[in-house]
């Protein structure tokens, strides 16, 4: 398996711009997580789905941000507008089942740069 | 929302000692693990912990779950250039599907 796959691997965009990462989950996972990491706040959740339904949008930090998925191999997260504080590692993860003893596997991420 | 406190934020040994770090919360979690990151790549598990006691060896890497699930503890044997990198707890809340991840401590080995 290809594991997770994340596009682009690297993003530099000036504010005000629009941005949409890409992520496919490792085919027959059910869920499929979103991540921002910075040095300042580590790792953070902030979305994820559950076969293709959102569960949990409370770590989307405005209304600026949003995350679609339209299909189980097939995930979006978009900024409108973007603004240099979104700068950050964005990752996408997919795990099979939740909870207890889960296991999640992560892409390699989005390096955005909004300058 | 619980929190994961990780020690030290860095540390940076020689090959061959020996070093631990900690993963705290004043909360209990259902289950704990511990991922490891390299520099341009994602994070990738390395162990989970679900009963309190609870102690897992992975080779030169030891790992114990607290008691009262509250704290974990990583320990390396005789660190190598390969154990380089971050290295993050994350825990699950009962009835949660998402985990809670620590800020992580960098790790350096040095040759």
């Amino acid at each position: 398996d290809a594991g997770v796959i994340q596009s682009p691997r690297h993003e530099v965009t000036e504010m005000g711009q629009e941005v949409t990462l890409r992520c496919k989950p490792i085919s027959g996972h059910d869920y499929l997580f979103w991540y921002r990491q910075t040095m300042m706040r580590g790792l953070e959740l902030l979305i994820y789905f559950n076969n293709n339904v959102p569960i949990d949008d409370s770590g989307m930090p405005e209304d600026r941000f949003s995350a679609k998925m339209p299909n189980a191999s097939f995930s979006t997260l978009k900024i409108q507008p973007s603004e240099p504080r979104d700068s950050a590692v964005y990752f996408c993860a997919s795990s099979l089942g939740a909870g207890l003893a889960q296991t999640q596997y992560f892409g390699p991420g989005t390096r955005l740069l909004v300058l | 929302t619980q929190l994961l406190e990780q020690s030290p934020q860095f540390l940076s040994i020689q090959e061959g000692e020996n070093l631990t770090v900690y993963c705290n919360s004043s909360s209990v979690f259902s289950s704990l693990q511990w991922y490891r990151q390299e520099p341009g790549e994602g994070p990738v598990l390395l162990v989970t912990v679900v009963t309190g006691g609870e102690v897992k060896k992975l080779k030169r890497l030891t790992f114990q779950f607290g008691d009262a699930r509250k704290d974990s503890s990583l320990h390396i044997t005789a660190a190598q250039p390969g154990d380089t990198g971050l290295y993050l707890c994350a825990g699950a809340e009962g009835g949660a599907d998402g985990l809670t991840f620590g800020k992580g401590t960098h790790l350096i080995i040095q040759p």
